[in-house]
This record gives C-alpha cells, sequence and structure tokens, in this order.
C-alpha cells in the first residue's frame, strides 16, 4: 500500500532552519506530484508548493519563496523540505502529501505530519 | 491569488443531511477542479471528493460534490450523517500556479 514517512518533530530558535523528510513506498516515487501543506495550531491548511520528483522541478507558494526549498533523493523514495528563518509564526504540523500526475490533482495520500515548533 | 470561504461551523442531527458551501472570490469556479478533505482531530486529512464530484474509493455515496457556476461556488453534502462524519472539511481548488485551501468548516452531528 501506497505509504508516505515523515520523519520526527523538531524544535528549533527562531532565525534556524529545519528539514523534514518524507520517505515513501508503495508505488513509482517518479510518477507522482509531491505537495508539502502545513497546518498552525488550531488553523487551516496552507499549501506551500509541490516537486515533481521525476524532474526535480519545484514550486512555491508567494509568500515561501525565498525560504522554502525542496528536493528529492529518488534512490530512497524520499522527498525533502527545508525552511530557513523560521519565525514563532512557523510553528505547525507539516505534511508531505501525494498528488497525482500533475500538480493540479488532489493528494489522495498524506504523511502523518511533522510538528515543527518555533521558540526561544 | 484568490480565496476560497467556508462557513466556520455547521452542525446537524444523525440521519440528516448536510451542505458545506465554498465559495471563489475571483476566477470561476468550474474552470479549476475543486477538491475536498476530510480531517478528524489528531489525524491528517483524507481526500472525500476530487475533480468537482468524484469519490475516491472507499469513500461512502452519502459524500457528494457539486459545482454551481451562478453562485461561482462548490458544495459538499453528506447525506444519512453518522456521528463518525463529525470532523473539519475544506475545499481546495488552484489558479495557474497555485494551490488554495478554504479557512475549513467543522461539522458537528448531535
Amino acid at each position: 500500500q501506497v505509504l508516505l514517512v515523515q520523519s520526527g518533530a523538531e524544535v528549533r530558535k527562531p532565525g534556524a532552519s529545519v528539514k523534514v523528510s518524507c520517505t515513501t513506498s508503495g508505488y513509482t516515487f517518479t510518477a507522482y506530484f509531491l505537495h508539502w501543506v502545513r497546518q498552525a495550531p488550531g488553523q487551516g491548511l496552507e499549501w506551500m508548493g509541490w516537486i515533481n520528483p521525476f524532474t526535480g522541478a519545484t514550486d512555491f507558494a508567494h509568500k515561501f519563496q525565498g525560504r522554502v526549498t525542496m528536493a528529492r533523493d529518488m534512490s530512497i523514495s524520499t522527498a525533502y523540505m527545508e525552511l530557513s528563518s523560521l519565525r514563532s509564526d512557523d510553528t505547525a504540523i507539516y505534511y508531505c502529501t501525494r498528488g497525482g500526475y500533475n500538480w493540479i490533482d488532489a493528494s489522495y495520500f498524506w504523511g502523518q505530519g511533522t510538528l515543527v515548533t518555533v521558540s526561544s | 491569488n484568490f480565496m476560497l470561504t467556508q462557513p466556520h461551523s455547521v452542525s446537524e442531527s444523525p440521519g440528516k443531511a448536510v451542505t458545506i458551501s465554498c465559495t471563489r472570490s475571483s476566477g470561476s469556479i468550474a474552470s479549476n477542479y475543486v477538491q475536498w478533505y476530510q480531517q478528524r482531530p489528531g489525524s491528517s486529512p483524507t481526500n472525500v471528493i476530487y475533480d468537482d464530484t468524484q469519490r475516491p474509493p472507499g469513500v461512502p455515496d452519502r459524500f457528494s460534490g457539486s459545482i454551481d457556476s451562478s453562485s461561482n461556488s462548490a458544495s459538499l453534502t453528506i447525506s444519512g450523517l453518522k456521528t463518525e462524519d463529525e470532523a473539519e472539511y475544506f475545499c481546495q481548488s488552484y489558479d495557474s500556479r497555485n494551490v488554495v485551501f478554504g479557512g475549513g468548516t467543522k461539522l458537528s452531528v448531535l
């Protein structure tokens, strides 16, 4: 079955960076877009961007451009999201999601989420 | 960027039907597919409707989606409500480069 397993919770100080991994299994890693979505405590879902695991191409929501990097390692079917210059309002659960053949397709599979806490 | 506006909360009794709306602020609702996600407390979201009206495998046919161009909105209808349907529901759509989520609607079944 399709699984997306994310790395564990992280605590960072303001100004630091965090890198979250998303290890996939049960499907052809390079065939489907991967998105990153975050959810602040008690808040809604916020799309951050996508990566095409086949080409490595990425696109990000405007508010994260310059602060977010997305990458992948095809040899281990794993995607990464790194967010820099962290602020307290970056405290959130970060999800990786598997989309479809196109970036506009729905996210049928989600990781379990990674809590990132930004606190001094 | 456009916005998707949902009611903050809705409530209904078991066995009844409820409809959750999702109104697009700019651009035609019919031009880009709408997806719906269910999120129970403490869990990751799951997709319940994709491409406006389609149900993924395993989602009961009590869940249905529709589009209304006149109000520029999408709707999720859940019929025969069960207590297990109590959750938050998010709509999602996109434009040329962005994916946008609605703010979410908390459904209470009581």
